[in-house]
């Protein structure tokens, strides 16, 4: 089966500049979780969708992000404005369901740099 | 919420070595253990899980462990060959304050020749 499609794979902005990335999930699966990855640290979670609907986005700074999956399929993660801190990989995961910690499989990613 | 610390940071080994990675959590209501690998400019693959009511898992030549009493589990590595070269990240699923992983700091694995 496909996996999850990320892209781009790379983005350079300046800082205050808006960024969009964008998801696809593998078919079928209900929920999806966009992560940030900081050098030298573990994924941190941003926000869960299950379907079209936002379960957790109590670490997402709302003030500057934005997520959303509209169709429950594919989903955008945007940052406006962009700050220097904001530089990491960020990560779709997808996974069947949330029920009894379902494995996720991870995109490849979006290296973001902010200059 | 749940804590994940992950030791070491930075693990080299010879080929054919094995190779040990520990991690701890705080959650007692943490029921899942995914071990992901992660290498350069890829994203993270998952490479094996535990779930809470198993002690032990085995795949070829990786394992996991998990006491669940000392709340701490272990990726094991047999033989370790080049490909095994990779960042890996333990985590822990938990369902106190909210359905979600948290993982570790990860730790970077070299498997030299």
């Amino acid at each position: 089966e496909a996996g999850v499609a990320q892209s781009p794979r790379y983005k350079i902005i300046e800082k205050r500049q808006s960024v969009a990335f964008w998801c696809n999930p593998i078919s079928g699966h209900a929920t999806l979780y966009w992560y940030q990855q900081i050098l030298g640290q573990g994924p941190k979670l941003l926000i869960q969708f299950q379907n079209n609907g936002v379960v957790d986005d109590s670490q997402l700074p709302k003030d500057r992000f934005s997520a959303e999956r509209l169709k429950g399929v594919d989903s955008t993660l945007k940052i406006q404005p962009a700050k220097l801190e904001d530089s990491a990989v960020y990560l779709c995961a997808s996974s069947p369901g949330t029920g009894r910690g379902q494995p996720q499989h991870f995109g490849d990613g979006t290296r973001l740099s902010i200059l | 919420g749940e804590n994940v610390e992950q030791h070491p940071s930075t693990l080299s080994v010879q080929e054919g070595d094995s190779a040990v990675i520990k991690c701890t959590y705080s959650d007692s209501a943490s029921n899942y253990f995914p071990w992901y690998k992660q290498e350069l400019g890829k994203g993270s693959q998952l490479i094996i899980d535990i779930r809470s009511n198993v002690g032990e898992k085995k795949d070829q030549r990786i394992a996991v462990t998990l006491n669940k009493t000392a709340k701490h589990f272990s990726l094991h590595i047999t033989e370790t060959q080049p490909e095994d070269s990779a960042v890996y990240f333990c985590a822990a699923y938990s369902t106190g304050g909210g359905n979600k992983l948290t993982f570790g700091t990860g730790t970077q694995l070299k498997v030299e020749l």
